[in-house]
């Protein structure tokens, strides 16, 4: 089955401690990108990557930092940094050189406290 | 830079009514226009997509049609059913098309009443 993993659904951590989110894609796709959701909120981007070994800071950037070693993985570490990191990240991936559609994974759940 | 701006931002409709969700962008070289369904709880899912060169596009009961001297797209569901029931977003690639980023639309919550 081809699509985009991320673990786990759910997350808690307490407040002053990182924590890593995973995505994997089975797509083949080059891009992926990490968005942020609150609730009824759209989505906000935070990082994006093209290309493995390079990625682009989005409109929220602060207090997070990616990785992309290998086309098919692009965790995203969320920083004690982050000064409100409970939401819902959403990972999705797409064809490089848009516009091409982006398909996006279940979503991890992550509240601080 | 660019701005996607969705309403309604909730509707309400009875089974077997239309709905119709619109959306305004202010970049005129937008050139692709996705539309996604979001159940609660769940990824967004891609449900229907136009390109700039196209005025309207159908797929069964849901279309999406564009006007580019108005900059503005609509999406159109007939024959609404219960599992319609979602949030809805639409999205426009922003200003010089930086690679597959896009802009998404605040949300539409459409309930569809049995």
């Amino acid at each position: 089955d081809g699509g985009i993993t991320q673990s786990p659904k759910y997350l808690f951590r307490k407040e002053g401690q990182n924590v890593t989110l995973s995505c994997e894609q089975n797509l083949n796709h080059d891009a992926m990108y990490w968005y942020r959701q609150d609730p009824g909120q759209g989505l906000r981007l935070i990082y994006y990557s093209q290309i493995v070994n390079d990625f682009q800071k989005g409109d929220i950037a602060e207090g997070y930092s990616v990785s992309r070693e290998k086309k098919e993985s692009f965790p995203l570490t969320v920083t004690s940094a982050q000064k409100n990191p409970t939401a819902f990240y959403l990972c999705a991936s797409s064809l490089d050189r848009g516009p091409y559609e982006q398909y996006f994974g279940p979503g991890t759940r992550l509240t601080v406290t | 830079g660019e701005n996607v701006e969705q309403h309604p931002s909730t509707l309400s409709v009875q089974e077997g009514d239309s709905a119709v969700i619109k959306c305004t962008y202010s970049d005129s070289a937008s050139n692709y226009f996705p539309w996604y369904k979001q159940e609660l709880g769940k990824g967004p899912q891609l449900i229907i997509d136009i390109r700039s060169n196209v005025g309207e596009k159908k797929d069964q009961r849901i279309a999406v049609t564009l006007n580019k001297t108005a900059k503005h797209f609509s999406l159109h569901i007939t024959e609404t059913q219960p599992e319609d029931s979602a949030v809805y977003f639409c999205a426009a690639t922003p200003i010089y098309n930086q690679g597959g980023k896009l802009i998404f639309g605040q949300g539409t919550e459409l309930s569809v009443k049995p």
